[in-house]
């Protein structure tokens, strides 16, 4: 079984530009998260997807949005980059929010210049 | 809200040794306990969880933790480490009720492996 696939794994973007990320889950899996991982802040959670709906949202900017398709596919978008958003995001996806063991995608560096 | 704290940013140890990463976490509600591996330019991977039962729990990679919870800790081993263990450590909790996938990490340990 393919494990969870996320594309582009790298990106660079200049200040002030928006990005779109995209992440398939692994077959079967409707539930989707995504975190930010910084050298300073570490892993953080950005939000969390089931059915097409977001169930649960991370502290961040409203910069940060996301969606999920009906296939359970999901993309993050980040609007008017800033230079601290260069980070490397992970997209997890799990069989349901109940709690599951979430898989991780090798994730999208972002560069931000 | 739950923390999770990973005393040791870096633990250097020789091939064949005996390694043990600490994690210990903080939280108003039971919570069930992970430990993630991120190897160099690639995601995390599972090792290990815990969520009910017997306290030590064992993972891939020869690697054991044991999850007490008189003193909220949950430290990862391993009797004999090799070249290829070398990567970062990653705890991290969900609590039982509420807050949905979300997983709360520690700040990851370093662990290198040398010869």
């Amino acid at each position: 079984k393919a494990g969870v696939t996320q594309t582009p794994r790298y990106l660079i973007k200049t200040r002030g530009q928006q990005v779109t990320l995209s992440c398939s889950p692994i077959s079967g899996h409707r539930s989707v998260s995504w975190y930010q991982q910084t050298p300073g802040q570490g892993l953080q959670f950005l939000f969390e997807y089931f059915s097409e709906t977001q169930r649960n949202k991370g502290n961040f900017p409203g910069r940060f949005s996301g969606r999920q398709f009906s296939n359970s596919r999901s993309e993050m978008n980040v609007s008017t980059l800033e230079l601290g958003d260069s980070a490397l995001y992970l997209c997890a996806s799990s069989l349901s929010p109940a709690k599951e063991t979430q898989y991780f995608g090798p994730g999208t560096r972002l560069l931000v210049l | 809200a739950q923390s999770v704290t990973q005393l040791d940013s870096q633990v250097p140890v020789f091939e064949e040794a005996p390694v043990e990463l600490r994690c210990n976490y903080s939280s108003s509600v039971s919570v069930y306990l992970f430990w993630y591996v991120q190897y160099p330019n690639q995601g995390l991977q599972l090792l290990l969880k815990y969520l009910s039962g017997s306290t030590l729990v064992k993972g891939i990679n020869g690697f054991e933790a044991e999850f007490n919870k008189s003193q909220t800790s949950f430290h990862l081993r391993k009797p004999s480490v090799h070249i290829s263990d070398t990567a970062e450590y990653f705890c991290a909790v969900i609590p039982l009720t509420g807050g949905g996938n979300k997983l709360t990490f520690g700040t990851g340990t370093q662990l290198k492996v040398e010869l």
